[in-house]
């Protein structure tokens, strides 16, 4: 089944704490990307790969990472997550195309409380 | 710079009524278009999308919507709504004329369907 999956699921830590939320797809995507949603702002980006070892940032970088060592991963990382990193996580990937329309597949999402 | 207004962050409706959802939009070229569904505790999911050829959409679930040019609006319409169509929906935008992968995300709106 071609699908983007997200581990973890839910995920509640302390401020400083290093975590990695892990990005995988079966889907042969050059395109990866992770997103934040919170509550009347949407889906924000946060950092896009468009192939391995090319990542750039997005709309609010600050306070993460990534990096795209292998086609199929995409994971996000958090040096020192803080109380405002607390929100809903969305990777997603696609094909890449110069031009045109490129469907998003998003995946389940990880539920990140910083505390 | 690309924007995304969704005008009611939370819409009522009874069953069986008309569902309206509005987006209005700001590019200065014209968009690729989106509407996307998040169900409880999943991930986002495409309902429908306009890339430039018919001005009125058919999604999934009975949705449609129509791209209005001279308003840049992209509302979402179903005739008559169903429990199960209770869920946030997302409008979103992507600019042809760049990477066809950008998606700039409104704030969403929750859809609540009483029997």
């Amino acid at each position: 089944e071609a699908q983007v999956t997200q581990n973890p699921r839910y995920l509640i830590t302390v401020t400083g704490k290093k975590l990695t939320v892990t990005c995988s797809q079966n889907m042969n995507h050059e395109y990866m990307s992770w997103y934040r949603q919170d509550p009347g702002l949407g889906l924000r980006q946060i950092y896009y790969s468009m192939n391995v070892e090319v990542t750039d940032k997005g709309d609010v970088p600050e306070g993460y990472k990534v990096s795209r060592k292998e086609k199929r991963n995409f994971p996000l990382i958090l040096e020192s997550p803080s109380p405002n990193q607390t929100s809903l996580y969305f990777c997603a990937s696609s094909f890449f195309r110069d031009r045109g329309y490129n469907e998003q597949f998003f995946g389940p999402g990880t539920r990140l409380t910083v505390l | 710079a690309q924007s995304v207004t969704q005008l009611g962050s939370h819409v009522s409706v009874s069953e069986g009524a008309l569902v309206l959802l509005r987006c209005n939009y700001s590019s200065s070229v014209p968009p690729y278009l989106f509407w996307y569904v998040q169900y409880p505790n999943q991930g986002l999911q495409l309902l429908l999308k306009y890339t430039s050829a018919a001005t009125l959409v058919k999604g999934i679930n009975g949705f449609e919507a129509e791209f209005k040019k001279s308003e840049t609006s992209f509302h979402l319409t179903k005739p008559s709504a169903h429990m199960s169509d209770a869920a946030e929906y997302f409008c979103a935008v992507s600019d042809p004329t760049g990477a066809g992968n950008m998606l700039t995300f409104g704030g969403g709106t929750r859809l609540m369907v009483k029997p």
